[in-house]
């Protein structure tokens, strides 16, 4: 199976700076089939990105996602407060679908 | 407009089995997987398998095979996830979620349904 490294664990920013967190994968993932969600408790996860780059439907566009191959990157341009939640990538390019670990992006 | 709506919270001894169901609405289903993702308390999102409504076709991770079914029922267009020999490790949320059947990524998620596990 597809093992997903996220990092870094915790990201500590101030709303309007820029996160980027990065997700590196045990093996390619073909065709980017690599997808970002937004996960905040109490709620249901949000897809964010498909694709390692496509934005799914009604994302701002302050969300942008890059890579391929093995490393892949979410970037989040101007963090704003609801944007303060954990992210996880995901791939599913192969069986099982697997999840990073997650990154928590907090207000420092 | 798409909606999935999971049951309730249960609460189950250990060797109990349990059945989560998934109401969907907006679907039309020879074009989407229904997936089930748990996520036990402070960790993080686990994928557990998925169901083809079409044709009942299943794919799930090696992990659960055995102790996991998911079915489907077409007349009321509903997805159940069915746990077996529940233990307290099986404590989680656990989420329905649809993709497309050539897009594997989770566009649509089911509110959650808390399984907790207890003597």
């Amino acid at each position: 199976e597809i093992v997903l490294t996220q990092s870094p664990g915790t990201l500590s920013l101030s709303p309007g700076e820029k996160a980027t967190l990065s997700c590196r994968a045990s093996q390619t993932v073909m065709n980017s089939n690599l997808a970002w969600y937004q996960h905040k408790p109490g709620q249901a996860p949000i897809l964010l990105i498909y694709g390692a780059s496509s934005r799914a439907t009604g994302i701002p566009d302050r969300f942008s996602g890059s890579g391929s191959g093995t490393d892949f990157t979410l970037t989040i341009r101007r963090l704003e407060t609801e944007d303060f939640a954990v992210y996880y990538c995901q791939q599913y390019d192969s069986s099982p679908l697997t999840f990073g670990g997650g990154t928590k992006v907090q207000i420092k | 407009q798409v909606q999935l709506v999971q049951s309730g919270a249960e609460v189950k001894k250990p060797g109990a089995s349990v059945k989560v169901s998934c109401k969907t609405s907006g679907y039309t289903f020879i074009a989407y997987y229904m997936h089930w993702v748990r996520q036990a308390p402070g960790q993080g999102l686990e994928w557990m398998g998925w169901i083809d409504p079409n044709t009942g076709g299943t794919n799930s991770a090696q992990k659960f095979q055995g102790r996991v079914t998911l079915t489907w029922d077409t007349s009321i267009t509903t997805g159940y996830l069915d746990v077996t020999g529940l233990r307290s490790d099986d404590t989680a949320v656990y989420y329905c979620a649809m993709s497309g059947k050539f897009l594997l990524a989770l566009r649509d998620w089911g509110q959650g349904s808390l399984v907790t596990v207890s003597s």
